[in-house]
């Protein structure tokens, strides 16, 4: 069965700090794997993409890392800002299309950045 | 270029009544996808529709139910509303051409049911 697994499932972190959230997924065949961040109330924006060949990826503050033989992702969050807290959704594609219906997405992590 | 749009942002219904769900896609793109999302949950699969046609569904009663325009823009509607279809409805387009087509999300529209 096609999964993704996220962690943790939520995070409290202080302002500055450094931190990582972790993918594992289950998905074949794999076409991509994206993260997004989703600020309460609103919709999810994506950070960064990453296809099959690709190990990192950057945006900004925002740093993605993909091992395809062991299907597992992380988005580390440099020197974190109070903006930075949302819920940070992972979602596998099997399909290079990105098909709305063939996506699986992780339950997200619930990343909270204190003063 | 103008993001998703969806309206309305907020409703407020009562068990048994119906809505209608609106959402209108970047210029261009033809596909759109409406999930369901719930802190239970997560975001769930309700439907895509890609020029007119719903191309795929998701695991949902008939009580949901979408459409798209030639305009590409696209409503869906839940019927017979249950206090478990509370939730923030959210549609996200895509161009759908070839390669790594991203969905863009709409802000969301707050459904509460009493």
């Amino acid at each position: 069965k096609n999964q993704v697994e996220q962690s943790p499932q939520s995070l409290i972190i202080l302002e500055g700090k450094n931190c990582t959230l972790q993918c594992n997924y289950t998905v074949s065949p794999f076409s991509n794997l994206r993260w997004y961040k989703q600020d309460t109330g609103r919709g999810p924006v994506s950070l960064t993409i990453m296809t099959f060949s690709e190990n990192t990826k950057s945006n900004g503050r925002y740093t993605a890392t993909l091992d395809a033989d062991t299907k597992q992702s992380s988005l580390h969050i440099t020197a974190s800002q109070l903006s930075d807290s949302a819920s940070y959704i992972c979602v596998v594609s099997p399909d290079p299309y990105n098909q709305g219906g063939k996506l699986i997405f992780g339950q997200g992590t619930e990343l909270s950045v204190k003063p | 270029k103008a993001g998703v749009t969806q309206t309305p942002r907020y409703l407020i219904k009562t068990r048994g009544q119906q809505v209608t769900l609106s959402c209108s896609p970047i210029s261009g793109h033809r596909s759109v996808s409406w999930y369901q999302q719930t802190p239970g949950q997560g975001l769930q699969f309700l439907f895509e529709y890609f020029s007119e046609t719903q191309r795929n569904k998701g695991n949902f009663p008939g009580r949901f139910s979408g459409r798209q325009f030639s305009n590409s823009r696209s409503e869906m509607n839940v019927s017979t509303l249950e206090l478990g279809d509370s939730a923030l409805y959210l549609c996200a387009s895509s161009f759908s051409g070839t390669g790594g087509n991203e969905q863009f999300f709409g802000p969301g529209t707050r459904l509460t049911v009493l």
